[in-house]
């Protein structure tokens, strides 16, 4: 089954950038798009933006300017970086498979990352 | 696209059923509209796409509808596991958005 699984440091300080990878298991990840989103604590869910395998990007015009999205197809992996953090981008970072079709259909577990100043 | 669910929050007694109301500030794409059901610490599950499209191994007591601009999410027969928060979220266009979510509690 399908299987992805967040990692990379819990704790960031302000305006360094923040750093998650995303192993996927179970399927290859050179198929459909591959997902970033994130959850303040107690509010909702925003999409953070997406990788094909190609390498090709998509990001939530919002955080644009301070995302870079990377895939390493021989290790199954994705990566995010944000970079100049603030407390506003402290958050639960969930990776997550996206079809074209049925949505976010396969989600991480979460990874809390905390800003501190 | 702006999402806005409702209620914000709906209390229910178990084997009652629930509606979730999603309307967007234009329309969706191709209907592409999914729910997502996420339980305290739990990333979300992806219940419904396609408006009306169940996922993998979801029950028949969720069913949704809808189209354009108004979707709904109906859960029947509900149980106490039902306790979440649900999420719509279009992916017709992008950037994709999500509502803020309804809580439903069941008494």
């Amino acid at each position: 089954q399908v299987h992805l699984q967040e990692s990379g440091p819990g704790l960031v300080k302000a305006s360094e950038t923040l750093s998650l990878t995303c192993t996927v298991s179970g399927t290859s990840i050179t198929s459909d798009y591959w997902s970033w989103l994130r959850q303040p604590p107690g509010k909702g869910l925003e999409w953070v933006g997406h990788i094909y395998y190609t390498g090709r990007t998509n990001f939530n015009p919002s955080l644009k300017s301070r995302v870079v999205a990377l895939v390493d197809t021989s290790k199954n992996q994705f990566s995010l970086k944000l970079t100049s953090v603030t407390a506003a981008d402290t958050a639960v970072y969930y990776c997550a498979r996206e079809s074209p079709t049925r949505g976010f259909d396969h989600w991480g577990q979460g990874i809390l990352v905390t800003v501190s100043s | 696209i702006v999402l806005t669910q409702s209620p914000g929050t709906l209390s229910l007694s178990p084997g009652e059923r629930a509606t979730l109301s999603c309307r967007a500030s234009q329309s969706v794409s191709s209907n592409y509209l999914a729910w997502y059901q996420q339980k305290p610490g739990q990333a979300p599950r992806l219940l419904i796409y396609g408006a009306s499209s169940r996922a993998t191994d979801i029950p028949d007591r969720f069913s949704g509808g809808g189209s354009g601009t108004d979707f709904t999410l109906i859960i029947s027969r509900l149980e106490t596991e039902d306790s979440s928060v649900f999420y719509c979220q279009q992916y017709g266009s992008s950037p994709y958005t999500f509502g803020q979510g309804t809580k439903l509690e069941i008494k």
